[in-house]
């Protein structure tokens, strides 16, 4: 079964700085890997996805993910954050062995600060 | 276009009552999910309907939970009777397609709590 893990609840930079937030899978077969964020009284939004090709995802508001199957990890970046990019970051996997079913992670808080 | 609209956005229960939520999906989506995320943890899949009919409902935690999809447009997940583990936020999510790299667009959510 696939399984999403992301190590850190919370992750915190200062405006301006690059940012990442990690995220590693495990899967039987080929994953397909997402990256959500849901806003403070919203719903999840996409912001990206890998399906196969370029290991480098660009996504919606600047960012960004790379793919490195030999690490099986999909992190998330962004080279300069902004006060308005905090939020919950979830990451997420779906493997055509297992239903189809999207498993996701425990969720990272990112706070930028001024 | 309007997105994914769940109601009520949040709801208060004693354990015993009962409690229905509604999702509406995007318009033209054959594929609706409910998912749930209970304490900050992860989220988990609970059933997915292709128009009305459940494709699969291996995440249906058990038989207090009934999810329907008349005519194949909104989808109502009603618990019955709630219990204090209920609590939590459901999601709802609607996709054009149903394959695994298809991007699924989700609601606002509805926080349940039980009491």
């Amino acid at each position: 079964a696939q399984s999403v893990a992301q190590p850190e609840d919370q992750v915190n930079v200062a405006e301006g700085n690059p940012l990442t937030v990690k995220c590693t899978y495990s899967v039987s077969g080929n994953p397909y890997l997402f990256w959500y964020v849901q806003y403070p009284n919203r719903g999840l939004q996409f912001l990206l996805k890998y399906i196969t090709g370029d290991n480098l995802v660009k996504g919606s508001y600047g960012f960004e993910a790379e793919f490195n199957k030999s690490q099986t990890s999909f992190h998330l970046k962004k080279p300069s954050a902004l006060v308005s990019d905090s939020a919950l970051y979830f990451c997420a996997v779906r493997d055509l062995g297992d239903n189809n079913d999207m498993r996701f992670g425990a969720g990272t808080r990112l706070t930028v600060k001024p | 276009e309007a997105g994914v609209t769940q109601f009520p956005s949040h709801s208060v229960i004693e354990k015993g009552q009962t409690v229905t939520l509604r999702c509406d999906p995007i318009s033209g989506h054959d594929n609706l999910y409910w998912y749930r995320r209970v304490m900050g943890k992860e989220i988990k899949f609970l059933l997915h309907f292709v128009k009305e009919s459940k494709q699969d409902e291996s995440g249906m935690p058990n038989n207090r939970f009934l999810a329907e999809r008349t005519g194949g447009t909104y989808s109502t997940l009603k618990v019955q009777p709630a219990e204090l583990e209920d609590s939590g936020v459901y999601f709802c999510a609607s996709s054009m397609a149903g394959g695994v790299t298809d991007t699924q667009y989700f609601g606002p959510g509805t926080r349940l709590t039980v009491l």
